[in-house]
Parts: structure tokens; C-alpha cells; sequence
């Protein structure tokens, strides 16, 4: 069973560009979730899909943050305009729906895009 | 006080000892904790979790849960060097589904 994916792998763009970084959950995993990690600090949360559906998106630092995720697949996340604090390591995590069972809401997560604003 | 918190290291242990990394976490009504291993530059790969209070063994690994004291520890038996990583704990907080991070403590295994 292939893993969480990401891509790309690295981004390098300049403060002002505009950078679109892509996920793609576990097949069959509802839950799909953005983290970011900046340097020095944890790793912490951005957003939350249920399926297509925005389920929490408290951690979004700002509206130059927007994440979609059509038909409940893949996700998309946009940062518009790119500022230098930006830069740090965008993970994406998926897990199935709960049902109940025990070990069932564990996260799974892929190998992170590393983003540097210039 | 952090809602997660983890002593960030670095800790040195030598090759064959045990590792004893410790995490304290504010809601006293979280129910999952799980503990994540990242090497450096990689995804954080799940090696535990532990839903009850005691001791959850998986091969070297020992994930031991106190909830009246808010605290979950892992143990490493017999380190290996390839256990030097970054070992982060994550638990959800307050009924929430995502995950609440501690800075992590990164573990050096010396031969």
C-alpha cells in the first residue's frame, strides 16, 4: 500500500511569488491534515479535510494560506503571496474515519515539502 | 506552560543502554498519545501509540501512559545507533482529531 505523497519535494521561491504544494492521502484515508514545521519551533497544525470538506482550519496562519480538496482525493495548498516567514516544512498526514476501533485515528505522514521564501 | 512538552535534548545515550524520553500534556481528558520517530529531513514515521494507562510493549520499545499524572514516556531497550533521531510526541487535545506537538527530543545513540 503506498504511502502519504507529496510534491514537490522542495520549493524555492521568492517573496511575493506564489507556490502551490500538493498531497495525496493514503488511498482510502478520509482524513487528510496540513502541519508545518518552521525551523526551531514544532510541528504544528494548519487544516483538517474531511473527504472534500474543511473540518477545522483554525491553524491557518492567514488568507494567503488556501487549501482545497476536490472530489476528496488530493489536496491542494496555495500560498499567495509567498512572505519570507513562510518558509519551513509543509507535512501532510492522513488517517481513516474513526469507527470506534482503537488505533484507527492514527495519522500517517508523508515526507513534507520544504519551502524557502526568499 | 506548553500543551505538549517534551524535554528537547539533546539526550546521549550509549549503544545497548536504554532510552527513557519523557512527554507531559495539559488536558487531562486526551485519550490517544503516539509517539513519532523523524530522521533528519524525513516524515515522521509512527513507531507507537498507547490509549490506556500502563505499559504497551512492541519489540525494543515501551510506551508507558500515567493519565492522573498527564504523562506518557518511551523506553528504548538496548539503542541502537540507528535509534539517533528526533522522537516527537503528539497527542490530540480537547476532543480535537489533530494533533497537538511537543518540540521533540532528539536522541543521539553513541557506539
Amino acid at each position: 500500500e503506498a504511502g502519504v505523497t507529496q510534491f514537490p519535494s522542495h520549493s524555492v521561491i521568492e517573496k511575493g511569488q506564489t507556490v502551490t504544494l500538493r498531497c495525496d492521502p493514503i488511498s482510502g484515508h478520509d482524513n487528510l491534515y496540513w502541519y508545518r514545521r518552521v525551523m526551531g519551533k514544532e510541528i504544528k497544525f494548519l487544516l483538517h479535510f474531511v473527504k472534500e470538506s474543511k473540518q477545522d482550519e483554525s491553524g491557518m496562519p492567514n488568507n494567503r494560506f488556501l487549501a482545497e480538496r476536490t472530489g476528496g482525493t488530493y489536496s491542494t495548498l496555495k500560498v499567495q503571496p509567498a512572505e519570507l516567514e513562510d518558509s519551513g516544512v509543509y507535512f501532510c498526514a492522513s488517517s481513516a474515519l474513526p469507527t470506534g476501533i482503537v488505533g484507527t485515528d492514527t495519522q500517517y505522514f508523508g515526507p513534507g515539502t520544504r519551502l524557502t521564501v526568499l | 506552560q506548553k500543551e505538549v512538552e517534551q524535554n528537547s535534548g539533546p539526550l546521549s545515550v550509549p549503544e545497548g543502554a536504554i532510552a527513557s524520553l519523557n512527554c507531559t500534556y495539559s488536558d487531562r481528558g486526551s485519550q490517544s498519545f503516539f509517539w513519532y520517530r523523524q530522521y533528519s529531513g524525513k516524515s515522521p514515521e509512527l513507531i507507537m501509540s498507547i490509549y490506556s494507562n500502563g505499559d504497551k510493549e512492541d519489540g525494543r520499545f515501551t510506551a508507558q501512559l500515567n493519565k492522573a499524572s498527564q504523562y506518557v514516556s518511551l523506553l528504548i531497550r538496548d539503542s541502537q545507533p540507528s535509534d539517533s533521531a528526533t522522537y516527537l510526541c503528539a497527542v490530540p487535545l480537547f476532543g480535537n482529531e489533530k494533533l497537538t506537538f511537543g518540540t521533540g527530543t532528539r536522541l543521539t545513540i553513541i557506539p
